[in-house]
């Protein structure tokens, strides 16, 4: 049972243009959102939080804006530059459990 | 620069051998996850610590899948017998307090023939 979703699996932007990536929970016990960021061969890597009783949070090029009533988030990359390519992971968890799930990623690729 | 460690990066052996995975946690954090990533199901969590204590291994198929903590500093995970469907890359992360970002390692990437 898929309690995260990002129903797009691919993305294809050009450099110095806004990447726009979506994500869908069903569990509204959820309360604290995490995007990662994901290299080939490597772990994934923690790129941006926000919390329930925030709806924005900006760090340099990235925000991620939650909608609780629509139990949706979203990514926000400006300007995407070609190191953004790469795999993004929505997450989320309830603040009783230790438990994080994961959306099934898209994938970015910023075109030159 | 701490980070999560894993071994063996790459692992490919014969389907009915024993697999051990290695992870060690970032010095201090208390919570150790596992995850498995396939192309089908994307990140599923196996199994979790919490202080050394396994608090859900409700992901792990049982009969071939153990998570252990012998120490704060070294969590394993042992497939025994394997099977080609376990082909897959396992990845450790880590965090500390309530653990709510957590720190990937690079992971082990799995082949059972």
């Amino acid at each position: 049972d898929q309690q995260v979703k990002q129903n797009s699996p691919s993305l294809s932007v050009q450099e110095g243009r806004i990447s726009i990536l979506n994500c869908d929970y069903t569990n509204s016990m959820f309360d604290y959102f995490l995007w990662y960021k994901k290299y080939p061969a490597e772990g994934p890597t923690f790129l941006i939080s926000i919390s329930s009783i925030k709806d924005k949070n900006e760090d340099g090029r990235f925000t991620v804006f939650l909608n609780k009533s629509a139990k949706h988030l979203s990514l926000h990359i400006v300007p995407s530059q070609p190191g953004d390519s790469a795999v993004y992971f929505c997450a989320a968890r309830d603040s009783n459990d230790y438990k994080l799930s994961f959306g099934a990623g898209t994938t970015v690729t910023v075109r030159a | 620069d701490a980070r999560v460690t894993q071994t063996p990066r790459h692992k490919v052996t014969e389907m009915g051998q024993e697999v051990t995975m290695r992870c060690q946690p970032i010095l201090g954090h208390n919570t150790v996850f596992w995850y498995r990533q396939t192309m089908m199901q994307g990140l599923e969590l196996l199994a979790y610590f919490r202080n050394r204590a396994p608090l859900d291994d409700s992901g792990m198929p049982k009969d071939r899948f153990s998570a252990e903590m012998p120490d704060a500093t070294l969590a394993t995970l042992k497939i025994q017998p394997s099977e080609p469907r376990d082909s897959a890359v396992y990845f450790c992360a880590s965090g500390f307090g309530q653990a709510n970002i957590q720190y990937f390692g690079a992971g082990t990437r799995l082949s059972v023939l």
